[in-house]
């Protein structure tokens, strides 16, 4: 079965500052897609980013950039210029491109980042 | 954007009564999932159904169950309420340019008492 793996509970950065958030997951897949989802305040599940494995370059969105390296497994997420509205969880997932319906989110546990004015 | 809504968004219930809750979707989208967000455990997927009348458990379905009368509704049910199935409960629907993502509903935070 997959596993995802957020190693940091809780991350801080300072306003306009970059941070980078850590995922890790374990599969026996070769193909698979990855996401990073933001929990605010307001409970709201939003979708940052995500990333194909078959891809070989790293998605970006304005601010928010992974850094994929299949071969470690490692799927990180850097803000470039923290904003306070960046504050939040942040969950790391994984799915399967099995079809079927079967092939749920795995999600992470999650990271609270604050960041500070 | 996708629309879903989740009814009712916030519910405090006694233990051993039953209770229900609602995901509305309006766009026809086929697969609808139930996960739970507890602290710590980020979110579990309970149940989930790809079609009407098509449903299937996820990792924590003990304790629940799931109907799909119609595409555009997925009721999760608790049949007993027990003061373990505090949390938080998203409903989600399948979606996105290729149909890999997941779009969440606002959220339902029950609490047993």
């Amino acid at each position: 079965a997959q596993t995802v793996t957020q190693s940091q509970p809780e991350m801080s950065v300072q306003e306009a500052e970059t941070v980078t958030l850590s995922c890790t997951y374990d599969t026996s897949e070769s193909d698979y897609y990855l996401f990073w989802y933001k929990q605010p305040p307001s409970r709201q599940m939003i979708l940052v980013i995500r990333q194909e494995a078959y891809k070989q370059q790293n998605a970006t969105e304005n601010r928010f950039s992974v850094n994929f390296q299949k071969a470690a497994k490692s799927f990180s997420l850097k803000i470039s210029d923290s904003q306070l509205g960046d504050a939040a969880m942040y969950f790391c997932a994984y799915r399967s491109p099995r079809g079927g319906g079967s092939e749920k989110l795995v999600f992470g546990k999650g990271t609270k980042l604050t960041v500070n004015p | 954007d996708a629309g879903i809504t989740q009814s009712p968004r916030h519910k405090v219930t006694e233990t051993g009564t039953p209770v229900t809750l609602r995901c509305h979707q309006t766009e026809n989208h086929r697969y609808m999932y139930w996960y739970r967000q507890d602290p710590g455990h980020g979110l579990r997927l309970i149940h989930y159904s790809y079609g009407v009348k098509d449903t299937d458990k996820g990792e924590v379905s003990d304790g629940y169950s799931v109907s799909r009368s119609k595409t555009e509704d997925f009721l999760l049910t608790l049949e007993s309420a027990t003061s373990s199935q505090t949390s938080v409960y998203f409903c989600a629907i399948r979606t996105g340019p290729m149909n890999t993502e997941a779009f969440f509903g606002q959220g339902t935070r029950l609490t047993v008492v």
